[in-house]
C-alpha cells in the first residue's frame, strides 16, 4: 500500500525567511507526487507536481519541491515566506503501478510570523 | 482554467433529512470526479470515485446507500447524504480530474467544499 508522511503538524517561520515543509512517501513503483494548499473552509489548491524529469519542480506562488528518490522525500520549499502563505499544506502521492488512487498526507499547518 | 465549483458552500439540516451537494467542473469535462470527507485537523478521506455514466466506486467502509452519488454528465456529479445524522456533519470536498491536462498524472482540481451540519 502507498502512504505519505508529513512529520510536522505545524511549521512556524518568520516572514522573509526560507521555509520547508517535509514530506516522505512510500510506493511500490514510481511515484507521482503533489503538493496542495488549503485555506480555512476552502478546498485544496494545486501547487505543483512531480511526474518525471528534473528533481526540482517549480510551482505556483514561488513554491518549489525537490524529489529525492533515495530518501523517498518530496519537501516543499520557498526562499522567502509571506504571511499570506500561512495555510494547511498537503502532500500526496500516486503509484504509477497498479494502485491508482491518490493518497494524501495528514497535512502540515504553516504559520508565517510577521 | 480547471475550476471546480460546489453548491451549497454550507448547509444546516435536521436529523433524518436528505441533503444534496453538487460538484461542477466549469471549464473542462470530467469523466472522473472524487468525493472526499475531511474531519477537523485531519486529512482528506476518499469516499468514492464518481464515473460519468456508470456507478460510483465506493471506498471500504462507506455506505453506498447512505451516500448516493450520481454523475449524470461530464460536468456534474452530485452527492446526496440520505437520512442525515449528526455524525454525518463534516466538510465534504469534491475534485475532478481534467483528463486533457492531467492525463496519466492524476492532477485533481478541488471544489471549495461544503460544510454540512446536521442538528
Amino acid at each position: 500500500a502507498q502512504s505519505v508522511a508529513q512529520p510536522e503538524d505545524q511549521v512556524n517561520v518568520a516572514e522573509g525567511n526560507p521555509l520547508t515543509v517535509k514530506c516522505t512517501y512510500s510506493v511500490s513503483g514510481n511515484p507521482y507526487l503533489f503538493w496542495y494548499v488549503q485555506y480555512p473552509n476552502r478546498g485544496l489548491q494545486f501547487l505543483l507536481k512531480y511526474i518525471t524529469g528534473d528533481n526540482l519542480v517549480k510551482g505556483s506562488y514561488g513554491f518549489e519541491a525537490e524529489f529525492n528518490k533515495s530518501q523517498t522525500s518530496f519537501h516543499l520549499k520557498k526562499p522567502s515566506a509571506l504571511v499570506s502563505d500561512s495555510a494547511l499544506y498537503f502532500c500526496a502521492v500516486r503509484d504509477t503501478g497498479g494502485y491508482q488512487k491518490v493518497t494524501f498526507g495528514i497535512g502540515t499547518k504553516l504559520q508565517v510570523i510577521p | 482554467g480547471a475550476v471546480v465549483s460546489q453548491h451549497p458552500s454550507w448547509v444546516i439540516c435536521k436529523s433524518g433529512t436528505s441533503v444534496k451537494i453538487e460538484c461542477r467542473s466549469l471549464d473542462f469535462q470530467a469523466t472522473t470526479m472524487f468525493w472526499y470527507r475531511q474531519f477537523p485537523k485531519q486529512s482528506l478521506m476518499l469516499m468514492a470515485t464518481s464515473n460519468e455514466g456508470s456507478k460510483a466506486t465506493y471506498e471500504q467502509g462507506v455506505e453506498k446507500d447512505k451516500f448516493l452519488i450520481n454523475h449524470a454528465s461530464l460536468t456534474l456529479s452530485t452527492l446526496t447524504v440520505t437520512s442525515a445524522h449528526p455524525e454525518d456533519s463534516s466538510f465534504y470536498i469534491c475534485s475532478a480530474r481534467d483528463e486533457a491536462r492531467g492525463r496519466y498524472t492524476d492532477t485533481q482540481y478541488f471544489g471549495p467544499g461544503t460544510r454540512l451540519t446536521v442538528l
